[in-house]
């Protein structure tokens, strides 16, 4: 398995505002994903971000709203942009730790108002 | 494509008596299966996986979940619910094959009644 944290744990915005959400994981892994999990509903994945080449963003993300680092194997980023109350959301972060099954962060529970 | 279909959002059982949550999937190539659990204000915890092999397989906390290739469903029991079984559940697939894409389900909230 994976340990994974996530920083912040959570946080209020302001409207029009941007946050970035670290996540780090305490061994190198090739995959990194990013979901969001809006109040009462299950996961929706955003990105999936793998070391050294650009973030593949799922149908209805893109990345000036959802941008995405990936540096190294043991840390990513997300940025949320320009944020409005409809970003109101769990947003969390896993890894793939080449077992063919995805461990997941705490989540970071973001409120915008 | 795959997807995975939860049976009922919301689950009401006494404390002692049998947890089952439904869980029927899509998939067109064999799937790997998981069951997670997110208690309040936690991310996701697996609590077990099917990939190969055995159809019955163990999890963590007394659950266990059996895959049905003939009925595409991979329900998750536990033979005797405790308070703190109270939590969402998510039964997720993916292709087989590291990094594939998960796809979730809706969820299952479970209540547990003392």
């Amino acid at each position: 398995s994976a340990v994974i944290s996530q920083k912040p744990s959570r946080d209020i915005c302001q409207r029009g505002t941007s946050l970035t959400i670290q996540c780090q994981v305490d061994s190198q892994v090739t995959m990194m994903f990013w979901y969001r999990q809006q109040p009462g509903q299950s996961l929706t994945l955003i990105a999936t971000a793998n070391q050294g080449s650009e973030a593949t963003y799922e149908s209805g993300f893109v990345i000036d709203k959802f941008p995405i680092s990936r540096p190294n194997l043991t840390f990513s980023t997300l940025t949320v942009s320009n944020m409005s109350p409809e970003d109101s959301s769990i947003y969390l972060c896993s890894v793939d730790a080449s077992t063919d099954t995805q461990y997941f962060g705490p989540g970071t529970r973001l409120t915008v108002l | 494509a795959q997807s995975v279909t939860q049976l009922g959002s919301h689950v009401s059982v006494s404390e002692g008596a049998l947890v089952l949550l439904r869980c029927n999937y899509s998939s067109s190539v064999p799937p790997y299966l998981f069951w997670y659990v997110q208690y309040p204000n936690q991310g996701l915890q697996l609590l077990l996986k099917y990939t190969t092999g055995a159809t019955l397989v163990k999890g963590i906390n007394g659950f266990e979940a059996e895959f049905k290739k003939s009925e595409t469903s991979f329900h998750l029991t536990k033979p005797s619910a405790h308070m703190s079984d109270a939590a969402e559940y998510f039964c997720a697939v993916s292709d087989s094959g590291t990094g594939n894409q998960f796809y979730f389900g809706t969820g299952t909230s479970l209540t547990v009644i003392p």
